[in-house]
């Protein structure tokens, strides 16, 4: 089955710098790369997703990168802010393939002033 | 409110009772998920059920046992449980076939005393 590794599990930046995590899937079905943000006590909520169809995608601060060849993609956060402190969890889903997501393990993101 | 509803929201449980969890979606999928999180394993896959059907079981002991009577709602009953089981337990769903976003709702926590 498919096997999703993140890194870093804990990543601390000063506030206005960038921030980025990696993730690397196992199954070269996969085809979809969703990223959940999750703040302390509230449910995980989707904040990027990308498709295999595409490499790269930028929502404002946020943008995915995907590399099909070497499985692996990362999020990336630009100009930090207090509020961007969370768990974020990487994902990978085989469309049609029982429909699992599987998750990373998660990194938590500490903004500090 | 992003249409996935959990009851309750916090569970204290001996290790001889019995309960169950209960996850109601309104957004029209036909995709649900048991996930399990604790401090050791961040969303952990328990189940999955497509069109009411169980089509993953993550190694699941059984003393966890979902019920899915329809596509909007999904039971995880619970019998004889540890301490360990104490976690967070989130229900999402999903559009089958398609690559869309799971939605979670706000879990349960689950104290097994």
């Amino acid at each position: 089955g498919e096997n999703v590794e993140q890194h870093p599990s804990t990543l601390s930046v000063q506030e206005g710098d960038s921030a980025v995590i990696k993730c690397t899937y196992s199954d070269s079905a996969s085809n979809y790369f969703p990223w959940y943000k999750q703040e302390l006590g509230k449910r995980p909520q989707l904040i990027i997703d990308i498709r295999s169809n595409v490499g790269e995608k930028k929502d404002q601060r946020i943008a995915v990168t995907l590399n099909k060849t070497a499985k692996h993609f990362s999020l990336h956060i630009t100009e930090t802010q207090p509020e961007d402190s969370a768990v974020y969890f990487c994902a990978a889903r085989v469309t049609g393939g029982g429909n699992k997501l599987t998750f990373g393990t998660g990194t938590q993101l500490k903004v500090e002033l | 409110e992003t249409g996935v509803t959990q009851t309750p929201r916090h569970l204290v449980m001996g290790m001889t009772n019995k309960k169950s969890l209960k996850c109601e979606q309104h957004l029209g999928h036909n995709a649900m998920y048991w996930y399990k999180q604790s401090a050791k394993k961040p969303l952990e896959l328990m189940f999955v059920y497509n069109f009411k059907e169980q089509t993953e079981n993550n190694s699941v002991p059984s003393r966890f046992s979902p019920e899915c009577p329809n596509s909007s709602h999904l039971f995880l009953h619970l019998h004889t449980l540890q301490p360990e089981d104490s976690a967070l337990y989130l229900c999402a769903s999903s559009q089958e076939m398609s690559n869309t976003e799971a939605f979670f709702g706000q879990g349960t926590r689950l104290t097994v005393v």
